[in-house]
């Protein structure tokens, strides 16, 4: 079965600095990994994904993403974090060997980015 | 020009009610998805459907039942509404590529209050 691990509710980060959202993943093959955002009381927005090749994403809104196999994390990153940026950010997995293309989503990780 | 679409936005109803929530794409995609999200913001899969045919059934009570008239459109109708039914239904659509690592486009959701 595959999941997904979002290790923190919160993350709390100065505008300006940096900001690292982790994931971790657990698939029985090799996966595709999905980075979407949700604003309140949105739906959610596609940021980037990882299908193969270079390990270093980059996607929407200045947001890049690595995919570690040997630590399997995929997580989410931006070199300096804007106030807009607050939101709830959803890393999802689906794994290649099964061919099952519904979406196994983590638990969510919410931003907030302080002016 | 909403790529994802779906009404009712909001959907205030008393328990035991039987309601549906309709969903439209315009991207040409052939592979459609209902998911739920509860009240802590945890996502999960309910149904998918390619072509028009139900290819993702997860344990969903059998109150729900997705309809699918054509590839354009996937509607939800629930029976006998429960308070637990409560939560955001989204709806996504994607290609159906057989490679798997196709995008999914998310609806604005639909906010489903069952009193």
């Amino acid at each position: 079965a595959q999941s997904v691990a979002q290790p923190e509710d919160q993350v709390n980060v100065a505008e300006g600095n940096p900001l690292t959202v982790k994931c971790t993943y657990s698939v029985s093959g090799n996966p595709y990994l999905f980075w979407y955002v949700q604003y309140p009381n949105r739906g959610l927005q596609f940021l980037l994904k990882y299908i193969t090749g270079d390990n270093l994403v980059k996607g929407s809104y200045g947001f890049e993403a690595e995919f570690n196999k040997s630590q399997t994390s995929f997580h989410l990153k931006k070199p300096s974090a804007l106030v807009s940026d607050s939101a709830l950010y959803f890393c999802a997995v689906r794994d290649i060997r099964t061919g099952r293309r519904a979406l196994t989503f983590g638990s969510g990780t919410r931003l907030q980015v302080q002016p | 020009d909403t790529a994802v679409s779906q009404t009712p936005k909001y959907l205030v109803t008393q328990m035991g009610n039987d309601k549906s929530i309709k969903c439209e794409q315009n991207l040409g995609h052939d592979t459609m998805y209902w998911y739920k999200q509860d009240s802590k913001k945890f996502l999960k899969i309910m149904f998918s459907y390619n072509n028009k045919e139900l290819i993702i059934n997860e344990t969903v009570p059998n109150r729900f039942s997705p309809k699918s008239p054509d590839k354009a459109h996937l509607n939800l109708h629930i029976n006998s509404l429960e308070l637990g039914d409560s939560a955001v239904y989204f709806c996504a659509s994607s290609h159906g590529l057989a490679g798997g690592g196709e995008t999914q486009y998310f609806g604005p959701g639909t906010r489903l209050l069952v009193l």
